[in-house]
C-alpha cells in the first residue's frame, strides 16, 4: 500500500471547518483513500473513502485532486467531540482480508 | 445494538499467564482483524480470517492463536504473556465484498505485570 504523509497536528475553532490533508503521491490506479479516526481510548471509527471523485456524507467530505496525489477531509462545523487523531490510508480495493495500514495520522484539537 | 464487541474490556494478568479475548460481530461480515496498539499509539494488523480461514498472520509470536468458531466470532489466545504484550488489541471486521470497510470494537487494553 502506498505511503501517506499528514501533519501532526492541527488546531480548530469549534464551529469552524476542519480541513486535514493528506499526501499520497505514489497511490496506484487501484488504490482508493480512507479516512479513520481514533477518539481518545476509543476503538478506530471509519469516516469515508473515495477514489478519485469527492465524496461527503454525513460526517465529513472528501476532496481528491485531479491527479490523485493528494486529499482533503473537510469537517464542516467542527465540534469538541471532533478532538480525535485522523488517519489517511491507502488501500488496494478488491482484497478480502487486506489490512488497514496505520501511520502517525494527525492529531486534530477542537476548541472552545 | 453493539456491531462489533469485545471482552474483556480490561485484563490485568501476571506474567507467564494464559488469557483469552473475545470478540464478536453482529453486521454479517464474513472477514474479521485483530490489531495491536502498542504504548507509542501505532496500530499495527496481527491476523485476519476470512470465511473462518486465515489471510494474514503478520510477524506474531506463536503464543498469539487465533481461533474462529464461526464467522461472527474471532477469538484471541495468548499463551505464556510476557511484559511486552501489554497493549490494547482491537477486533475488526468487514464484507469481502463491497467497500471492504472495516468497522472497529472498543478495545482490550491488556496489562501485564
Amino acid at each position: 500500500d502506498a505511503k501517506t504523509t499528514q501533519p501532526t497536528s492541527m488546531d480548530c475553532a469549534e464551529g469552524r471547518a476542519a480541513n486535514l490533508p493528506c499526501n499520497h503521491s505514489t497511490i496506484s490506479g487501484n488504490e482508493y483513500v480512507y479516512w479513520y479516526r481514533q477518539i481518545h481510548s476509543q476503538g478506530p471509527q471509519y469516516i469515508i473513502h473515495g477514489l478519485k471523485n469527492n465524496e461527503t456524507n454525513e460526517m465529513a467530505s472528501l476532496i481528491i485532486t485531479e491527479d490523485r496525489k493528494s486529499s482533503t477531509l473537510i469537517l464542516p462545523h467542527a465540534t469538541l467531540r471532533d478532538t480525535a487523531v485522523y488517519y489517511c490510508i491507502v488501500r488496494v480495493w478488491g482484497q478480502a482480508g487486506t489490512a488497514l495500514i496505520f501511520g502517525k495520522g494527525t492529531t486534530l484539537s477542537v476548541s472552545s | 445494538d453493539t456491531a462489533v464487541s469485545q471482552t474483556p474490556k480490561y485484563l490485568v494478568t501476571q506474567m507467564g499467564n494464559d488469557k483469552s479475548i473475545k470478540c464478536e460481530q453482529n453486521l454479517g461480515h464474513d472477514t474479521m482483524y485483530w490489531y495491536k496498539q502498542d504504548s507509542k499509539k501505532f496500530l499495527k494488523i496481527m491476523f485476519s480470517y476470512n470465511n473462518k480461514e486465515l489471510i494474514i498472520n503478520e510477524t506474531v509470536p506463536n503464543r498469539f492463536s487465533p481461533k474462529s468458531p464461526d464467522k461472527a466470532h474471532l477469538n484471541l489466545h495468548i499463551n505464556s504473556l510476557e511484559l511486552g504484550d501489554s497493549a490494547v488489541y482491537f477486533c475488526a471486521s468487514s464484507q469481502s465484498e463491497g467497500t471492504y470497510t472495516q468497522y472497529f470494537g472498543p478495545g482490550t487494553r491488556l496489562t501485564v505485570l
